[in-house]
Formats: C-alpha cells, sequence, structure tokens
C-alpha cells in the first residue's frame, strides 16, 4: 500500500513571496505519478501539476514548480510570486502507473493562506 | 459542456436511513470513482469502476454500496450500516483502463452530507 504525507497542516505568507509545500510518499513501485491539487474554498479540486516518476526533468507549470527527489522520494511543491487567489487547500496526490483506472492516494493537505 | 455533476449539493439524513448520492459524467469516461473528505484528512478511496457492471472497494468501503448500470452514471448510497456518514463526497471520472500513460481525474463539485 501507498502512503502521502504532508507535515505542513498550515502555512501562511504574504503576497509575492514564494511558499514551498512539502510532500514525502512511501511506495514500493517504481513507475508512479504523483500530483498536487488545489481545494480552493469552493471545493472543486484542481489539477496544479503532475510528475511522472520516470522522468528527471522537475515538471513546471507558470508560477508552479516541483522539487522531485525520488530516491528520497519527496515531492515538494514551489509558488512563486503567491496571489491572493492562491489561498487554498493544497493536497499532494500519488497513482501507480499501469494502473490508470485505480484509485489515487492523497495526502492530509496543507491550508495556504496568502496574506495582502 | 462537458463534466461531472453531482447531486444534491446537500443533502440531510436522519440516522438509520439510507441515501444515495448521484454522480453524473458526459465525458464518455469508463472510470469512475468515489472519494469521502473529512476535515484535517484527504480524500479516501471508497468504491471505483473501471467499467460497466464492475467495481471494486476501495480503502473505506465499509457502509457504502455502489452500482454501475450506465456507462455515465455511477450512484453511491450511504447505509445505516455507515457508523459516521457526515462527510463532503467527491466523485470523480477518468479515461480508465491499465495503461501505460497517464488518466487524468477530473472531479465533481461534491455534495455535503449531514445526518441529523
Amino acid at each position: 500500500a501507498q502512503t502521502v504525507t504532508q507535515s505542513q497542516p498550515e502555512m501562511s505568507v504574504q503576497e509575492a513571496e514564494t511558499v514551498t509545500l512539502s510532500c514525502t510518499y512511501d511506495t514500493s513501485e517504481s513507475n508512479y505519478y504523483l500530483f498536487w491539487y488545489k481545494q480552493p474554498p469552493s471545493r472543486q479540486m484542481i489539477l496544479v501539476i503532475r510528475q511522472e516518476a520516470y522522468k528527471q526533468q522537475n515538471a513546471t507549470e507558470n508560477r508552479f514548480s516541483v522539487n522531485f527527489q525520488k530516491a528520497a522520494k519527496s515531492f515538494s511543491l514551489k509558488i512563486s510570486d503567491s496571489q491572493l487567489g492562491d489561498t487554498a487547500m493544497y493536497f499532494c496526490a500519488f497513482m501507480i502507473a499501469g494502473g490508470g483506472a485505480d484509485g489515487l492516494t492523497f495526502g492530509k493537505g496543507t491550508h495556504l493562506i496568502i496574506q495582502p | 459542456d462537458g463534466g461531472i455533476t453531482q447531486s444534491p449539493k446537500y443533502l440531510f439524513r436522519k440516522e438509520g436511513q439510507n441515501v444515495t448520492l448521484s454522480c453524473e459524467q458526459n465525458l464518455n469516461h469508463d472510470a469512475m470513482y468515489w472519494y469521502r473528505q473529512d476535515p484535517g484528512q484527504g480524500l479516501r478511496l471508497i468504491y471505483y469502476s473501471q467499467i460497466v457492471n464492475d467495481f471494486q472497494k476501495g480503502d473505506i468501503a465499509e457502509g457504502y454500496s455502489v452500482s454501475r448500470e450506465k456507462k455515465e452514471s455511477f450512484p453511491l448510497t450511504v447505509t445505516s450500516a455507515q457508523k459516521n456518514p457526515t462527510a463532503f463526497y467527491l466523485c470523480a471520472s477518468s479515461i480508465g483502463g491499465h495503461l501505460p500513460t497517464y488518466n487524468e481525474q477530473f472531479f465533481g463539485p461534491g455534495t455535503r452530507l449531514t445526518v441529523l
């Protein structure tokens, strides 16, 4: 079984600052996907970024980037130039590759607050 | 518009009653999922279905039942056997299939169930 751990229940930063959210995972699989989802107050789950485990290059989507350390089983999310609209719950999630119709395993989330 | 709909948005139930949550998708996806979200917890997988007339238990299936008679519909019944049903329930779908490529899961807006 896979586990995902997010050790920061809540973080708060000033607008325009850079913030890094931590995620570690445990698995015996060698091929898998990792994700960061955003859940704003509307509670709609929004995919922020994904990383394929077989890719060494870290994924980037505009202001969002990841630091994927496969050996350390670490997958952190960096948000640059943070904006008020980034305030949300952020969940790290894991999925086995090839098990494309299996479910996601989520961490407990980090509540990120961007202060004006 | 293609997407996933869940109804109702809010649902109240008396103790001892069964209740059914609706999930419909028009994305032509084969796979569908039900997740439960509690405060301070990530999403946990209840049931998933990879194809019509087939479904599997997730991590917390006790007290729940599902059916998959149509490709576009995956209703979840919360039975009286579920001891703590008050939670936020999210439905998701993906293309499905055990493919080596990534299958993104798309989420519905959720149903908030409260037991009175």
